[in-house]
């Protein structure tokens, strides 16, 4: 089945370490964003890239980075940077034909 | 820039009862709007969309939605609430400019359904 998965589903950090969540789609869309959701904000772009080797900021890309080496894959880390990192982090995927975004079914960090 | 403004954090309706959640958006270009529904610990879940056609869309689960330019609204609506219809509802605008699905969201309307 064609789909974005996402792994872990869960993942625990100690303050000051650095975290990479894992993003594979399987749909060849050529785009995939990052968002972090807070209770009672929504979601926020952190991330997205709309092309293989290339990449943009979202609006709260402070404190994380990704790369974009394959097409089906986008992973993001959160760094020691990140002051306040616990939150639900959705990754989508789009492609120019089609009008939405479809969504991973999460990965929630906790700082421990 | 774009926003997208869901009035009402929560909202409570009986089984059988209308739903009725609210979003208005603000874009400098014709929009893109979409609903999606999230379900605890979950990810999004697209519902339905307004891409410039009908301007009133249907969508899954009994969902539909009028698109208002003159109020600049896109409310969601179904007729007769199911309990499997608790979760937590999105509205979204699309920034099309320069192309790719960059979307930017409400805070969201947790919808609750009592018996």
């Amino acid at each position: 089945d064609g789909g974005i998965t996402q792994s872990p589903k869960y993942l625990f950090r100690k303050e000051g370490q650095n975290v990479t969540l894992s993003c594979e789609q399987n749909l060849n869309h050529d785009a995939m964003y990052w968002y972090r959701q807070d209770p009672g904000q929504g979601l926020r772009l952190i991330y997205y890239s709309q092309i293989v080797n290339d990449f943009q900021k979202g609006d709260i890309a402070e404190g994380y980075s990704v790369s974009r080496e394959k097409k089906e894959s986008f992973p993001l880390t959160v760094t020691s940077a990140q002051k306040n990192p616990t939150a639900f982090y959705l990754c989508a995927s789009s492609d120019w034909t089609i009008t939405e975004a479809f969504f991973g079914q999460g990965t929630r960090l906790t700082v421990v | 820039a774009q926003s997208v403004t869901q009035l009402g954090s929560h909202v409570s309706v009986s089984e059988g009862a209308l739903v009725l959640l609210r979003c208005n958006y603000s874009s400098s270009v014709p929009p893109y709007l979409f609903w999606y529904v999230q379900y605890p610990n979950q990810g999004l879940q697209l519902l339905l969309k307004y891409t410039s056609a009908a301007t009133l869309v249907k969508g899954i689960n009994g969902f539909e939605a009028e698109f208002k330019k003159s109020e600049t609204s896109f409310h969601l609506t179904k007729p007769s609430a199911h309990m499997s219809d608790a979760a937590e509802y999105f509205c979204a605008v699309s920034d099309q400019t320069g192309g790719g699905n960059k979307l930017t969201f409400g805070t969201g309307t947790q919808l609750k359904v009592e018996l």
